[in-house]
């Protein structure tokens, strides 16, 4: 069963590179999500997207662009990586409704220098 | 005020103790409640949802107090493999994309 499946888990970049981080889930969930966690703080929401075609900016989007044309893909870009960027990102996917869990994928570790 | 606080922690306990995290959050109008746990370097898992009964599932009881808007997690018998960090989820409304995590509280179960 992959579920939620992120790549890479491991980046460095160099400031003002750009980069895409890849997710794809495979459980027809609608509902899919970008987070980033950083030490001291909750997972706070990049993106998300409620559907194919349909995407909308969460939390802290600056610098984040996403699009979503599969339901199954949502890849979230770096445009000009900064060392804020430093994080651990989450791909999420989940089906429609307040109550349905949160399926994560590993987690990618990015460091920007 | 953040919109989900939990305790700071870390706890540190021995195996076997019984400890309680608390979460805190802001939006009365908050539907629905979750406690997340995620391991060291690795994705949050869903631990168990919170009903407004309060609920229990083997070792574990949370209870949710709306009127206070605080949350609890007991763990009773702890285990070594009890742990992790334990996040707090609170969806600020029942549809939607408004799932809000507190910081999460660090558990570590001594032998």
């Amino acid at each position: 069963n992959a579920g939620v499946t992120q790549t890479p888990k491991f980046q460095v970049l160099k400031t003002g590179q750009s980069m895409t981080l890849q997710c794809a889930q495979d459980m027809n969930h609608e509902y899919m999500s970008w987070y980033r966690q950083d030490p001291g703080m909750g997972l706070r929401l990049i993106h998300y997207s409620v559907g194919a075609g349909i995407t909308d900016q969460g939390e802290v989007p600056n610098g984040y662009n996403v699009s979503r044309s599969t339901t199954e893909d949502f890849p979230l870009r770096l445009l000009s990586a900064a060392p804020s960027q430093t994080s651990v990102y989450f791909c999420a996917s989940r089906p429609p409704g307040g109550r349905n869990t949160i399926y994560f994928g590993e987690g990618s570790w990015l460091t920007v220098v | 005020r953040k919109e989900v606080e939990q305790d700071p922690g870390p706890f540190n306990v021995p195996e076997g103790a019984t400890v309680a995290f608390n979460c805190t959050y802001s939006n009365s109008a908050s539907q629905s409640f979750f406690w997340y746990r995620q391991d060291c370097r690795k994705e949050p898992k869903l631990l168990m949802s919170v009903y407004s009964s309060g609920n229990e599932d083997g070792r574990f009881t949370a209870q949710l107090n709306r009127a206070s808007q605080y949350i609890s997690l007991l763990i009773r018998d702890s285990k070594l493999s009890d742990s992790a960090t334990y996040l707090c989820v609170v969806n600020m409304n029942n549809y939607g994309q408004n799932f809000v995590f507190g910081p999460g509280t660090r558990l570590s179960v001594l032998p």
